[in-house]
C-alpha cells in the first residue's frame, strides 16, 4: 500500500518568506510526528498528533512554526518568517495509534533558505 | 547528560565481521527500546524492537540492560548492505510522543 508521502521533496526559500510543507499519512494511521533534522544531527520532536487529541507542540522551537491536521488525515507544517538555521530536512511520520508502534517515516523535505 | 547517548562513530568494520553497538539512556522509567535504520539521505525505518529478554532477527541482536541503562546492537557476519546509521530510540513514557532519539552510530563495511 501507499506510504506516507511528503511535499515539496525541496524547498528553497528566501529569508523572510513563510513555507508549507505537506504529509500525507498512511490511511488509517491515527498518530501523525513531525521532526526534523539538521546535516549531520539527530532527529529533533517538533509536534505530535494523535487522533481528536490536543496535539502535542512541546518540540517546536518557536511561535514561527505551527502545524495543523485535517480531518485526522493530512497535516501542514507551516514555518513564517523563515530564517537560515530552519535549513534542514523535515521528516513526518505516522503509526497506527499510541503505544509501541512502528513510525513509518516519509522521504522528507528538504528545505534550505537562502 | 542527554537522554540517549550513542557512539557517533563511524565504525569501519571488514565484510563478515561482527560489530556491537551500545546505547545508554537516562531515564530509569524509559518503557521501551527500538533500533532504527538511516540510510545516507534517507528517511530511518524500524530495524528492531528491543526486548527484556533480549530478541534476535536474523544476523541481528537486540539486548537491553535495564540495571546499567543501555540497549545493544549485535550484527554478525556484516554486510557491505548494513551500511548506515544506527539509531537508538527510547519510549519514555506511556504515550509514542515521548520517543526520545539518540544521533544515531555511523557504521561503514568495507569490502
Amino acid at each position: 500500500g501507499a506510504g506516507v508521502s511528503q511535499s515539496p521533496s525541496n524547498k528553497v526559500t528566501e529569508k523572510g518568506k513563510d513555507v508549507e510543507l505537506r504529509c500525507d499519512p498512511i490511511s488509517g494511521h491515527t498518530a501523525l510526528y513531525w521532526y526534523r533534522q539538521s546535516l549531520g544531527q539527530g532527529l529533533e520532536f517538533l509536534i505530535y498528533f494523535q487522533g481528536n487529541s490536543a496535539p502535542d507542540k512541546s518540540g517546536l522551537p518557536s511561535d514561527r512554526f505551527s502545524a495543523e491536521r485535517t480531518g485526522g488525515s493530512v497535516s501542514t507544517l507551516t514555518i513564517q518568517r523563515t530564517q537560515q538555521e530552519d535549513s534542514a530536512v523535515y521528516l513526518c511520520a505516522s503509526s497506527p495509534g499510541q503505544g509501541d508502534y512502528e513510525q513509518y517515516f516519509g522521504p522528507g523535505t528538504r528545505l534550505t533558505v537562502t | 547528560r542527554k537522554e540517549v547517548e550513542q557512539d557517533p562513530g563511524p565504525f569501519n568494520v571488514p565484510e563478515g565481521a561482527t560489530v556491537a553497538f551500545n546505547c545508554t539512556y537516562s531515564n530509569s522509567a524509559s518503557q521501551s527500546f527500538f533500533w532504527y535504520r538511516q540510510d545516507c539521505r534517507k528517511e530511518p525505518k524500524l530495524l528492531m524492537s528491543v526486548y527484556s529478554s533480549g530478541n534476535e532477527d536474523g544476523r541481528f541482536t537486540a539486548q537491553l540492560n535495564r540495571a546499567s541503562q543501555y540497549i545493544s546492537l549485535l550484527i554478525r557476519d556484516s554486510k557491505l548492505s548494513d551500511s548506515a546509521t544506527y539509531l537508538c530510540v527510547v519510549n519514555i513514557g506511556g504515550n509514542n510522543r515521548k520517543l526520545i532519539w539518540g544521533l544515531g552510530t555511523s557504521l561503514a563495511v568495507n569490502p
